[in-house]
């Protein structure tokens, strides 16, 4: 079936101007989480959305970051006066529980 | 907190040898997931362990949930070069329900 998806794939930017990432979920995936990753390094957590409850975003750098998800199923994160320290890979994944987690291909996010 | 160690942080290995590495906390953890990231792409889940004591295989690959709950270990058996990329260990997070906890990752790098 369809993995996890993520559009664009790469992403190159200037400083200063907004961008949006898309995720879209394997189907009936209840939760969805976004990661950021840096050249070489491991997983930072960015935000978790569950069913309807709130999104816990403990893990946004900024609050030039922030992410939605409409109608439980894709999500957008949104970067705004994107800085080049934001260059990284933007992975998604989605969960069907608690545990496992399935990822998308990532973006890769290039700042100039 | 619930800190994933994992070693070794990279290794170079010949074709056709074996590759063992491994990951340890503090804390127990009552699932463990292995994850392999292909370079450019995002991670994919090869093995998930939920008891412990338990060894599971997946082709070439082993893993083991300790039995301490406190780690896990992942082989590789007769390495070919496909099995390049980075190795992340991850469980689950005993404070914040549906998040995952992941190591720094092992890079393998198989030369022919």
């Amino acid at each position: 079936g369809a993995g996890v998806s993520q559009s664009p794939s790469n992403k190159v930017t200037e400083k200063g101007k907004d961008v949006e990432l898309r995720c879209d979920p394997i189907s009936g995936h209840t939760a969805l989480y976004w990661y950021r990753q840096s050249l070489g390094q491991g997983l930072e957590f960015l935000i978790y959305f569950q069913g309807n409850s709130a999104p816990d975003k403990s893990g946004l750098p900024s609050d030039r970051f922030s992410a939605e998800r409409t109608g439980g199923s894709v999500s957008t994160l949104t970067i705004q006066r994107t800085q080049q320290e934001d260059s990284a890979v933007y992975l998604c994944a989605s969960s069907p529980g608690p545990n496992t987690q399935y990822f998308g291909p990532g973006t890769r996010l290039t700042v100039l | 907190g619930q800190q994933l160690n994992q070693s070794p942080q990279s290794m170079f290995i010949q074709e056709g040898e074996d590759v063992s590495m491994n990951c340890t906390s503090s804390s127990i953890f009552n699932t463990w997931l292995w994850y392999k990231q292909d370079p450019g792409e995002g991670p994919v889940l090869l093995i998930a362990l939920y008891k412990a004591g338990e060894l599971t295989s997946n082709g070439r690959l082993t893993a083991q949930f300790g039995i301490t709950r406190k780690d896990s270990f992942l082989n590789i058996s007769a390495s070919i070069p496909s099995d390049v990329g980075i190795y992340f260990c991850a469980g689950p997070r005993t404070d914040s329900w549906g998040k995952l906890q992941f190591g720094a990752g092992t890079q393998v790098v198989v030369t022919p």
